[in-house]
Order: structure tokens, then C-alpha cells, then sequence
């Protein structure tokens, strides 16, 4: 089944630790996303990458560390020094020759709460 | 700067009743604007482009150069229309959504 799978779709944590959420696809899509989605605010990008071992700052990267170590997959870190980082987190892949089309293809998110 | 904005937040009509959702936007370049929707318990998908000109589930949006906007109508709502609505701009690299409008189509 093709897709874009992340884990853990719920996740708490205390104040002052670092999490990584999960973000695997095999769809051979050379690009990956990820957004943050609060109520009012819409989405925010975090970071992305296009290609293997490079990826970018969005709008919103403080606080924030990707890897892409691997085509199929983009994890993100969210760090002690993001200030307000409950949130659901969605991860979203393309190809970069459909990049014109404007689709993306997005994950179930995962939503994290800080205790 | 890039930038996209849907003024409303919530938009509730009657079923039957005309729907439209607005956007606008900012950007120095050729703009390439899309509608994306979530349905409950669904993953966020795309719902239609500008550069297509097509009509998905009766929805449509034309592109405004001069009013630099880029608004989602139908002509009759349906209930199974109630979703979450964001405008995204290609921009870079990468799209940027607005903050989303939340549509709910009451029988």
C-alpha cells in the first residue's frame, strides 16, 4: 500500500525534551515537507528537502532539525528550544517534476503534546 | 513577500445555498494557486488548480490578476461539502497555505 506514513500519531511530552516524529514514504517522491498546523494559522513549513542529504529552512525552522538521510525518509526533531511546540505536525512529498502541478501528498499527521 | 490569506475563518450556509471562499494573495511573480481541502477524519488533498481551469465537484476558481485573488464558489452547497478549505501559493520551491476556512453546510 502506497503512501506517506507517520508515527507516532500521538505523542506527550515533558518540558525540556527533544522527540522525533516519523515520516516514511515509498512513493519515490524526491521531495519531502514538513508543516505545522494550529488552529487560525493555517500551515506553516518547517523545513523540506528536494533531495537526498540537503533540506531547507520554511518559515518557521527555530526550535526545529530535520535529517534526509535517505530518499524515503524525513524525520523531524523538535527540540527543549521551540517555545510552543504543541501542535499536530503533518509531512507531505512530491515529485519534484510535478512540482508545477502543485500536489503534494500529505500524511495523517502526528500530534504532539507538551506536558 | 509570499503570502496568502483567507479572511474567514468559518463559513456556514444552508444546503443549496451559493458558496464562496475567499483568498488572496501576495507575490511578485507569476502566481500558481491552488485549493486544497480536509475532509473530517481524511488527509489533507488537493482540490483543484488555477492552471487547469477545472471544475472538482462543482467547486471552480478563477484566477484574479488585479485583485490579486483567487476565490472558491459553488453554485449550490451540499453537506458533504463541510470541510476545511486552505488556499496555497507555489512560491520557491514550495507551496504556502493560508490560514484555512473552515465551511460547514447545514441541512
Amino acid at each position: 500500500d502506497g503512501g506517506i506514513t507517520q508515527s507516532p500519531k500521538y505523542l506527550f511530552r515533558k518540558e525540556g525534551q527533544n522527540v522525533t516524529l516519523s515520516c516514511e514514504q515509498n512513493l519515490n517522491h524526491d521531495a519531502m515537507y514538513w508543516y505545522r498546523q494550529d488552529p487560525g494559522q493555517g500551515l506553516r513549513l518547517i523545513y523540506y528537502s528536494q533531495i537526498v542529504n540537503d533540506f531547507q529552512k520554511g518559515d518557521i525552522a527555530e526550535g526545529y532539525s530535520v535529517s534526509r538521510e535517505k530518499k524515503e525518509s524525513f524525520p523531524l526533531t523538535v527540540t527543549s528550544a521551540q517555545k510552543n511546540p504543541t501542535a499536530f505536525y503533518l509531512c507531505a512529498s512530491n515529485r519534484l517534476a510535478a512540482l508545477g502541478t502543485g500536489e503534494l501528498f500529505f500524511g495523517e499527521g502526528s500530534r504532539l503534546t507538551v506536558l | 513577500a509570499q503570502r496568502v490569506t483567507q479572511p474567514e475563518k468559518l463559513l456556514s450556509v444552508f444546503k443549496g445555498a451559493p458558496v464562496e471562499l475567499k483568498c488572496n494573495y501576495s507575490y511578485s511573480g507569476s502566481p500558481e494557486l491552488f485549493w486544497y481541502v480536509q475532509y473530517s477524519r481524511q488527509r489533507l488533498q488537493l482540490l483543484l488548480r488555477h492552471i487547469s481551469r477545472e471544475s472538482i465537484k462543482g467547486f471552480t476558481a478563477d484566477l484574479n490578476k488585479g485583485e490579486t485573488s483567487f476565490h472558491l464558489k459553488k453554485p449550490f452547497a451540499q453537506e458533504e461539502d463541510s470541510a476545511m478549505y486552505y488556499c496555497a501559493l507555489r512560491g520557491g520551491g514550495k507551496l504556502i497555505f493560508g490560514q484555512g476556512t473552515e465551511l460547514s453546510v447545514k441541512p
